[in-house]
């Protein structure tokens, strides 16, 4: 299997443009999760998804920040309008299964997209 | 919410048995302890993960105490190559609304 793919690697923009990154997780699992990670807040959790259901999306910054998973192979994380304070790594992670008690799921990230926003 | 504490770097030589301790003062019953790896420029990789007492993979070991209010990574043989950040995650989502936290990692060098 290939992991999870992130795309884009890279991203500049200027500040109020859309940004849109998005996932492919590995095949069969599901659930998945949306982290950034910055120097100063480390690495933080956004979203959390489970058959493509939105589970938790208390993390989510604000309402500039908006995720979809439309399918089991496909998700999307959008900021707009996009600010200098958005610029961070942001992660993509799935897993096998939820993440419960009984569940001892380990969570695989994607290699991350590198956003700065000018 | 368990928040997690870990000491923000350590330092260490090739060969030697390096111990990272995570302090969860507040961890849930239902909550699994975990730990990542992670290189720069790359996504957190998944270590071991333990609930209670010990244990150990091919590649390290995990220490739970009976309270369970800290756990203890442990990496034996360090190599250049285990140079790396470290997190200790605590947590577990259920149908509820609970939140993965990962703590502020330790930073692992190794020497020669």
């Amino acid at each position: 299997d290939a992991g999870v793919i992130q795309s884009p690697r890279h991203e500049v923009t200027e500040m109020g443009q859309e940004v849109t990154l998005r996932c492919k997780p590995i095949s069969g699992h599901n659930s998945l999760f949306w982290y950034r990670q910055t120097m100063m807040r480390g690495l933080e959790l956004l979203i959390y998804f489970n058959n493509n259901v939105p589970i938790d999306d208390s993390g989510m910054p604000e309402d500039r920040f908006s995720a979809k998973m439309p399918n089991a192979s496909f998700s999307t994380l959008k900021i707009q309008p996009s600010e200098p304070r958005d610029s961070a790594v942001y992660f993509c992670a799935s897993s096998l299964g939820a993440l419960g008690i009984n569940n001892q799921e380990t969570q695989y990230f994607g290699p991350g997209t590198r956003l700065l926003v000018l | 919410l368990a928040k997690t504490t870990q000491p923000i770097s350590m330092d260490s030589y090739e060969g030697q048995e390096v111990n990272i301790t995570c302090s969860h003062n507040n961890i849930a019953t239902n909550d699994y302890i975990t730990w990542y790896q992670q290189f720069p420029s790359q996504g957190p990789r998944f270590i071991i993960q333990g609930y209670k007492t010990k244990v150990t993979n091919e590649v390290a070991s995990l220490f739970i105490p009976a309270d369970r209010k800290s756990s203890t990574l442990s990496l034996p043989r360090v190599s250049l190559s285990d140079t790396a950040v470290y997190y200790c995650l605590v947590g577990a989502l259920n149908t509820g609304f609970q939140k993965l936290v990962f703590g502020t990692g330790t930073r692992l060098l190794v020497s020669p």
